[in-house]
């Protein structure tokens, strides 16, 4: 199993540019997660999804989008990007089973100029 | 809403010594758990350690083990046997029962263990 896998690794964009952070696992987990990590700082959540076609927002989900066609797949879209928006992104999937611990991907490094 | 505090932004300590990473926690859910995450300065997210909060034992992992003190309202991690390879920025979080069962994290300790 490849586990939780995220492209790219590093993206520099330019002020209004638009991109998606791509996120996928293979372990067949219902639960995944977007999360934010600011420099020096715990990661945030931005969204979420409890499963196929069921999506919903984190604490700071302002300037993101995401959707969840497949169980595996869970990308998030930056419109309009900002250098707010400059931050690590990590990817997340958790079965469900309350003695399993979340499984992160390797992030994304995000700058924004 | 769920709060997760580490009062700790940096740590030293001597290799081959014992140390503990204080994390407090606030919530109204009688369920949750807490975790602890490892972030070398590679930047993954590795998992170390689980407490489940009806768990009646500390948990333990080889040289983790987290002082679950549920009254407390605390889940310090102690790590002994400090390595070098121990040093790393460590996050204290918590997960909620029900719902989305996301993760709320901590601000972080960085750890630096000296030779």
């Amino acid at each position: 199993n490849a586990g939780v896998t995220q492209t790219p690794k590093f993206r520099i964009l330019k002020i209004g540019q638009s991109m998606t952070l791509q996120c996928t696992q293979d372990m067949n987990h219902n639960y995944m997660y977007w999360y934010r990590q600011d420099p020096g700082m715990g990661l945030k959540l931005i969204y979420y999804s409890v499963g196929a076609g069921i999506t919903d927002k984190g604490e700071v989900p302002n300037g993101y989008n995401v959707s969840r066609s497949t169980t595996e797949d869970f990308p998030l879209r930056l419109e309009l990007a900002a250098p707010s928006q400059t931050s690590v992104y990590f990817c997340a999937s958790y079965p469900g089973n309350s003695y399993n611990e979340q499984f992160f991907g390797p992030g994304t490094r995000l700058t924004v100029l | 809403a769920q709060k997760i505090t580490q009062t700790q932004p940096g740590m030293f300590v001597q290799e081959k010594e014992a140390v503990t990473l204080d994390c407090t926690y606030d919530t109204s859910d009688p369920s949750y758990g807490l975790f602890w995450y490892k972030q070398p300065s590679s930047g993954e997210m590795i998992f170390l350690i689980y407490q489940g909060s009806y768990d009646q034992q500390n948990a333990t992992e080889g040289r983790y083990s987290l002082n679950f003190q549920k009254a407390r309202k605390s889940a310090n991690l102690v790590i002994s046997a400090s390595q070098l390879g121990d040093s790393a920025m460590y996050f204290c979080a918590m997960r909620e029962g029900t719902g989305r069962r996301a993760l709320t994290f901590g601000s972080g300790t960085r750890l630096q263990v000296q030779p």
